[in-house]
């Protein structure tokens, strides 16, 4: 079955970039049958989308994140990433990778499997 | 702030049904199918409902989902203590042009 596993710093000082990786098992995240996202819960609190990509090279981004966030895919190591900079402590959250089966139909959005999530700190 | 409202905690005794709403506007979940997630204390969310009532063939019957207007709801049948969870509903939204969550709600099992 697909798996999907979020690597990367845990800690990240203010106002520097924030970087994670998503490597994908057991399925191909070039298929074409799925986009690869990210989303995000600080802690205590609910989840906030933060995009995804598709690797025919469509990314579509969280307006409210937007000017701060890329999203990029490896397709020969199966992973895709997340940078977020200019981080503060309101970044502080557990992040999620994702596989999005809707693709290009937003009318029926969903998100079918989750990475385990990793915390990421914004602290000096 | 989430734009989609769920009551913040429900509650059932064993073997109860539980419903737990979600509201949206006419953006939302007026235009869009809805979604629900299961997240047990510490795990990741996990799909229970797509396209407002479909299961996935992990999640059994006893949870049923469902959509009138800019409101959906779902439905847990004969209430274990394992269901002890936070839900969350979501759904595009097409103003916003992000999918939106509810703000979760917080099932207790007495």
């Amino acid at each position: 079955q697909v798996q999907l596993q979020e690597s990367g710093p845990g800690l990240v000082e203010p106002s520097q970039t924030l970087s994670l990786t998503c490597t994908v098992s057991g399925g191909s995240i070039s298929s074409g049958s799925y986009s690869w996202g990210w989303l995000r819960q600080p802690a205590g609190k609910g989840l906030e989308w933060i995009g995804r990509i598709y690797t025919s090279g469509s990314i579509w981004y969280n307006p409210s994140l937007q000017s701060r966030v890329a999203i990029s895919s490896d397709t020969s190591n199966n992973q895709f990433s997340l940078k977020l900079t200019s981080v503060t402590a309101a970044d502080t959250a557990v992040y999620y990778c994702a596989r999005d089966p809707t693709v290009m139909d937003e009318t029926d959005w969903y998100i079918d499997i989750w990475g385990r999530g990793t915390l990421v700190s914004v602290s000096s | 702030q989430s734009v989609l409202t769920q009551p913040p905690s429900a509650s059932g005794t064993p073997g109860q049904r539980v419903i737990i709403s979600c509201s949206g506007s006419s953006s939302s979940i007026g235009s869009n199918y809805v979604s629900w997630y299961q997240q047990l204390p510490g795990t990741a969310p996990k799909l229970l409902i797509y396209s407002n009532y479909q299961r996935p063939s992990w999640v059994p019957d006893r949870f049923s989902g469902s959509k009138s207007g800019t409101s959906a709801s779902l439905a847990i049948s004969g209430l274990r203590s394992e269901d002890e969870a936070d839900y969350y509903c979501a759904a595009w939204d097409n103003s916003l042009r992000r999918p939106l969550f509810g703000g979760g709600t917080k099932l207790t099992v007495l």
